[in-house]
């Protein structure tokens, strides 16, 4: 089993529909990453969350650490939020280093 | 300067070649990792600088061979690649190796091993 899992794997949605993509972890964490790739392989930074919600434009992230899950939610989605959204857990416990989830392809559709 | 700055974008090569990637960051992160991705996979780690010195290496082949000459620049020298080493090869930097901070991401080089 993966230490990062997410779902769905994929997800097509129109153009201004709330959208929800979960990650559920299985590891101590120092903090929980959500990453935007689009296709031409350049990963940005979304969220860096280790307790509560973060709240930037129309992307909100949560994270529950005693349920060891976090969601990312998109608000009003629109065609350019077409992307692979990753979640990665940061390790803790002496050699901190990156676990990543499979990822989530969201295609939206005009 | 906020970016990581990764060059080329593209690369092809031969099995026999030598070639170079390059990462650069002008943010004073002390933390500077390598990663490969292949097609619909997550990113894997690949090597971890701290302070210009190699602390993780995740028992990568040596035909990969790291070298960060100082603390705005990491190499990645390639030589005597394989086909199924063709990926996209993605920076990153961290203020530290914990990475408590965050990370910022190159947009990668997409290299192709014929």
């Amino acid at each position: 089993k993966n230490e990062v899992e997410q779902s769905p794997q994929n997800l097509t949605a129109q153009e201004g529909e709330f959208i929800t993509i979960n990650c559920s972890y299985s590891v101590g964490i120092s903090a929980l990453h959500w990453l935007q790739q689009h296709p031409g392989g350049g990963i940005v930074s979304l969220f860096m969350l280790s307790s509560g919600k973060k709240k930037h434009g129309r992307l909100i992230a949560t994270i529950n650490i005693q349920e060891k899950h976090s969601s990312l939610h998109i608000t009003a989605s629109h065609p350019r939020d077409s992307a692979v959204y990753i979640c990665a857990v940061l390790t803790q416990g002496g050699s901190e280093k990156l676990v990543f989830g499979k990822g989530t392809k969201l295609t939206v559709n005009p | 300067d906020t970016e990581v700055t990764q060059t080329p974008k593209h690369l092809v090569m031969g099995m026999t070649n030598k070639k170079s990637l390059k990462c650069e960051q002008h943010m004073g992160h002390r933390a500077m990792y390598w990663y490969k991705q292949k097609a619909k996979k997550p990113p894997e780690l690949m090597f971890v600088y701290s302070y210009e010195k190699l602390s993780i290496n995740e028992s990568v082949p040596s035909r990969f061979s790291p070298e960060c000459p100082n603390s705005s620049l990491l190499n990645l020298h390639l030589h005597a690649l394989q086909p199924e080493d063709s990926a996209l090869y993605l920076c990153a930097s961290s203020r530290t190796w914990t990475g408590w901070d965050g990370y910022t991401f190159g947009s990668g080089t997409r290299l192709t091993v014929v």
